[in-house]
């Protein structure tokens, strides 16, 4: 069964500083996917970034990378140049492998991250 | 142009009832999910339909039964609600496409609370 672990249930940042969220997890399927949403205190939930299994480059997208370690089982989410409106309920999340049609996938997800930029 | 849509946002019933919430995708995706989030914010698959067909469907009470009419459409009907049932109700969908990450885009939420 796949899990997820998320170890830091709160986090302070400074405004224009950097932050790492860490997420490790546990599969014993070669081929996943790996995931990061944002929620904040509205509750929609906003896909930030994504990082396949065999991908060899970390994944980035814009203030966000992901820090891919597939032998240590991690892909810590790092926001640069945080915002305050970066404030909010961060979750990692696993993809399954999808069955042999790859008609759907769940996603498993961590207990978050709750992460307060302050001034 | 919003993506994917949930109706309502906020339900408040009474302990016995049944309900219904409502989900609709115009992103021509071709798979879609109910996941429900609990009062500790942890987030958990409920079922998952592709071109209307069942595809998931997690250890769910049978009081909880999804309905797709068609591919944008995901309704999921709630009956003899029960004060545990209280939770925010996340419709999702995707694409699945060959190699890629088939990325789960959420619906707003509905919050659903029983009194």
């Amino acid at each position: 069964a796949q899990k997820i672990t998320q170890t830091q249930p709160g986090m302070f940042v400074q405004e224009k500083e950097a932050v790492t969220l860490d997420c490790t997890y546990d599969t014993s399927d070669p081929s996943y996917g790996l995931f990061w949403y944002k929620q904040p205190s509205s509750g929609e939930m906003i896909f930030l970034i994504y990082q396949g299994s065999y991908d060899q480059q970390n994944a980035t997208e814009g203030r966000y990378s992901l820090n891919f370690q597939k032998a240590r089982k991690s892909a810590n989410l790092v926001i640069s140049a945080s915002q305050l409106g970066d404030s909010a309920m961060y979750f990692c999340a696993m993809r399954e492998v999808p069955p042999p049609d790859g008609t759907a996938s769940k996603l498993t997800f961590g207990t978050g991250t709750r992460l307060q930029v302050t001034l | 142009d919003t993506a994917v849509s949930q109706t309502p946002k906020y339900l408040v019933t009474q302990m016995g009832n049944d309900k219904s919430i409502k989900c609709e995708q115009n992103l021509g995706h071709d798979t879609m999910y109910w996941y429900k989030q609990d009062s500790k914010k942890f987030l958990k698959i409920m079922f998952s339909y592709n071109n209307k067909e069942l595809i998931i469907n997690e250890t769910v009470p049978n009081r909880f039964s999804p309905k797709s009419p068609d591919k944008a459409h995901l309704n999921l009907h709630i009956n003899s609600l029960e004060l545990g049932d209280s939770a925010v109700y996340f419709c999702a969908s995707s694409q699945r496409l060959a190699g890629g990450p088939s990325t789960q885009y959420f619906g707003p939420g509905t919050r659903l609370t029983v009194l």
